[in-house]
Order: structure tokens, then sequence, then C-alpha cells
């Protein structure tokens, strides 16, 4: 069965900081991985996806991640980050036969002070 | 255009009670999926749709909960004899298709509370 963690439950950051948000997923064949953000009050969206190609995703608001298959990783980054980046950051993996069926991981609480 | 609505926005209901939840979902999308958030916790996938056809039901807790949709369209929920352990945030999303990069859009969610 496919699983996902992240390692990191709940992030504070000042402006301008780096962020890297750590996701692992456990599946042995082609996956297609997925970070989606929840801002204060609205609705889970995309941030970026990465289903073929190019391991290196970029997203919308500066956001980044790199898939690295040996290391069955999809860390999420921003150089730079701002005080309307603070969310909850939910990584999902898609697998194999389970085309329907997305697992998320536990979330991360990402605060940045302004 | 319209995004994936759900209702009720939130629902109290007694222990032993059976609720409906229900989502609709962007127009022209085939495939449709339940989560179910439960506090300081991830998603958990509960069942989702291609069409009417519901592929994978495996989520689903226990045979308490069932979920059908009609004319590829609308989605219940449906919960019978709820227990407290069904409190969480009932997430429903969309998309256009079921293949596995398909970006799912996400409703509000209805949050369900068992006393």
């Amino acid at each position: 069965a496919q699983s996902v963690s992240q390692h990191n439950h709940h992030v504070i950051l000042s402006e301008a900081a780096s962020l890297e948000l750590g996701c692992n997923y456990s599946y042995g064949g082609t996956v297609n991985l997925f970070w989606y953000v929840q801002y204060p009050g609205q609705h889970l969206q995309l941030l970026l996806k990465y289903f073929s190609g190019d391991p290196l995703v970029k997203g919308i608001k500066g956001f980044e991640a790199e898939f690295i298959k040996s290391k069955f990783s999809f860390n999420l980054r921003k150089p730079s980050v701002q005080w309307s980046d603070t969310a909850e950051y939910f990584c999902a993996v898609n697998a194999g036969s389970n085309a329907g069926k997305s697992t998320f991981g536990d979330g991360t609480t990402l605060t940045v002070k302004p | 255009g319209a995004g994936v609505s759900q209702s009720p926005s939130n629902k109290v209901t007694e222990k032993g009670k059976d609720v409906e939840l229900r989502c609709d979902p962007i127009s022209g999308h085939t495939a449709l999926y339940w989560y179910r958030q439960s506090l300081g916790q991830g998603l958990e996938f509960l069942i989702y749709f291609q069409g009417n056809s519901a592929p994978d039901k495996s989520g689903l807790p226990s045979d308490r909960f069932s979920a059908e949709r009609t004319g590829g369209s609308v989605s219940t929920l449906t919960i019978q004899r709820t227990q407290q352990e069904d409190s969480a945030v009932y997430l429903c999303a969309s998309s256009l298709g079921d293949r596995g990069w398909e970006t799912q859009y996400f409703g509000p969610g209805t949050r369900l509370l068992v006393l």
C-alpha cells in the first residue's frame, strides 16, 4: 500500500527565510506526486504536481519541488517566504493501478512571522 | 465558473442518527472523490467515482458508510448510526477524469460533529 510521510508537523519561519518541507512516499512503481495548500479560511488547492518529465517542478507563488526517485522524495521549496505563505501544506501520491486513489500526508502547518 | 460545493457546511447530530452529506462537483468533471479529515490529521481517502461507478470503495471505514452518485453529477455520502469517532471534516473533490495526474478540485467541506 502506498503511504506518504511529511517530516515536519509545524514550521515557523520569519519572512524572507528559505523553506523546505520534506515529503517521502513508499511505492516502488510509477507515481504522480502533488503538493496541495490550504490557506486560512480557503479550500485545498493545488500548488504543483509531477507526473513525468523534468523532475524539478515549478508551481504557483514561487514554489518548486524536486522529485528524487532514488530517495522516494518530493520536497517542497521556496527561496524566500512571505507572510501570505502561512498555510497548511499537504503532500500526496497517486500510484500504479490506484489511479483514482490519492494518499495524503498528515500535513505541515507553516507559520510565517512578519 | 462555480467550484465544488458541499452541503451542509456544518452538521451536529446525536450518536445513532443517520446523516447525509452532499457534494456538487464542477460541471463536466467525471471523477468525484470523498475524503475525511480528522483533527490534526491528513486526508483519509474514502471512495471515488468515475461517472456513476465506484471503482474503489476501499477507504470506507465500515458498512455504516455508503455513497452514491447519480447522473454523473451530485454525490451523497451517507453515514448510518453515527458514532462519536465519525466526527471530522468530510471533503469532496472532483477532477476532469480519473487519470492519476489529474488535479483534484476541493470543496469547502462538511464539518460533522456527533454528540
